[in-house]
């Protein structure tokens, strides 16, 4: 089974800090997907990254696909208190399968 | 556009019973997957369904499982139902196969055993 471990698990900072957010595996993955969920609803897609080495931002998050395809990371600048959630990673491994990261939950602080 | 559709939001089972969930999906989506997610084992892949068909099943014993119809509504069943099946048990659409497409989830259904 292709493993996706995410770290920190769990994460509480002050508003206005940084954090990044890792996604790792051994797996090479075709894609890879960010999802954040927040308590009492089901998991929102925010990217997709298709290309190893691939960037992308979405406002104040940064998302990183790593050239080997194998690893992503989530940088968020100046949290807020609305980034609170649990932020999943999702590997996909061509059209037919779908495996989600471990998860971390955020906490920012006003 | 609505979007999917769990229901019941909320259950509450006894050991042994058996329980059955139901997921709507976004119009002109075909496919429906289902995961349970925990605190301890986070989210977790039960099955998925496409043009009526079980094309992937995930780790999860016999006790678990689904069903899609034609209209692409899909339901879960879980039978004698034990402590640990207590869980979100979120379904999502996608147009088509879930690697492949965007998935949409809805926002699950809650079923504690007790």
């Amino acid at each position: 089974t292709q493993l996706l471990e995410q770290s920190p698990q769990f994460l509480s900072i002050q508003e206005g800090e940084n954090l990044t957010v890792y996604c790792n595996s051994s797996s090479v993955f075709s894609s890879l997907q960010w999802y954040r969920q927040e308590p009492g609803e089901g998991p929102v897609l925010l990217v997709t990254v298709v290309t190893g080495g691939e960037v992308k931002k979405l406002k104040r998050l940064t998302f990183q696909f790593g050239d080997a395809r194998k690893d992503s990371s989530l940088h968020i600048t100046a949290a807020q208190p609305g980034d609170t959630g649990l932020y999943l990673c999702a590997g996909a491994t061509g059209a037919n399968n779908l495996f989600f990261g471990t998860g971390t939950r955020l906490t920012v602080i006003p | 556009k609505a979007g999917v559709t769990q229901t019941p939001r909320y259950l509450i089972k006894t050991r042994g019973q058996q329980v059955t969930l139901s997921c709507s999906p976004i119009s002109g989506h075909r496919s429906v997957s289902w995961y349970q997610q925990t605190p301890g084992q986070g989210l977790q892949f039960l099955f998925e369904y496409f043009s009526e068909t079980q094309r992937n099943k995930g780790n999860f014993p016999g006790r678990f499982s689904g069903r899609q119809f034609s209209n692409s509504r899909s339901e879960m069943n879980v039978s004698t139902l034990e402590l640990g099946d207590s869980a979100l048990y979120l379904c999502a659409s996608s147009f088509g196969r879930i690697g492949g497409n965007t998935i949409y989830f809805g926002e699950g259904s809650w079923l504690t055993v007790v």
